[in-house]
């Protein structure tokens, strides 16, 4: 079972507001990842994290921020939210196969499911 | 540039069938990693294997069952005797060695559908 989690788990805002997506590991992991996940079900990575201080843009361009102060919090901000930012965002988190510079599997949260108005 | 499709975007069966759930990549890497995830309606991905490029056995679990092909550059997952709590989105998915395979990428995933 894996030991990360994501809140809040529904969040319906108006537009304009700015919210922030907590997403905390409690298993040491040094990389981090953000996807976006469609309606239609697709995902797609929109920031990354090898470690603390480290964030990186994915590969679909998205309006929303990261940090990554500490190795198990990495949490995702919209400024200004719309609708168009309605989806769900994805959480995850891995590490590297012993010995190697290759990652593993990537362990995942719950999803925080976002409704802007 | 990586790409993973999944053609089949819903499949329905009944229980205790058996079902298959294409998965076909490209890729320009020669080490590559193959991944498969269940996603239940509680939404979060539930990992059930991953493969290396230069691992082409067979692998089975239980009434999972997956079958890598580079030659066909597919990697399919076929679950016997299905069963209702099968049911959810499935998804294939890719990462490059020469990205220290920091970073999966997804096909559009399969809903399965196991009818009682």
């Amino acid at each position: 079972e894996a030991d990360i989690y994501q809140t809040p788990r529904y969040l319906v805002i108006g537009t304009g507001k700015k919210i922030t997506l907590e997403c905390s590991q409690t298993m040491g992991h040094d990389k981090m990842y953000w996807y976006q996940q469609d309606p239609g079900m697709e995902l797609h990575l929109i920031h990354y994290s090898y470690g603390v201080n480290s964030t990186e843009k994915g590969d679909l361009s998205s309006e929303s921020t990261v940090s990554r102060i500490r190795t198990e919090h990495f949490p995702l901000t919209l400024e200004s939210a719309r609708p168009s930012h309605t989806s769900q965002y994805l959480c995850a988190s891995s590490e590297l196969q012993p010995g190697t510079v290759v990652t593993g599997e990537l362990f995942f949260g719950e999803g925080s499911r976002l409704t802007v108005l | 540039a990586q790409k993973v499709t999944q053609a089949q975007t819903e499949i329905s069966v009944v229980e205790k069938e058996d079902v298959t759930l294409d998965c076909v990549y490209e890729t320009r890497d020669t080490t590559y990693y193959l991944f498969w995830y269940k996603q239940p309606p509680s939404g979060e991905l539930v990992f059930l294997i991953r493969r290396n490029s230069f691992d082409e056995q067979n692998e089975i679990s239980g009434r999972y069952s997956w079958n890598f092909q580079k030659s066909t550059s597919s990697f399919n997952f076929t679950i016997t005797a299905s069963q209702v709590v099968d049911s959810a989105v499935y998804f294939c998915a890719l990462s490059e060695a020469s990205q220290g395979a920091q970073k999966l990428v997804f096909g559009q995933g399969t809903r399965l559908t196991i009818n009682p």
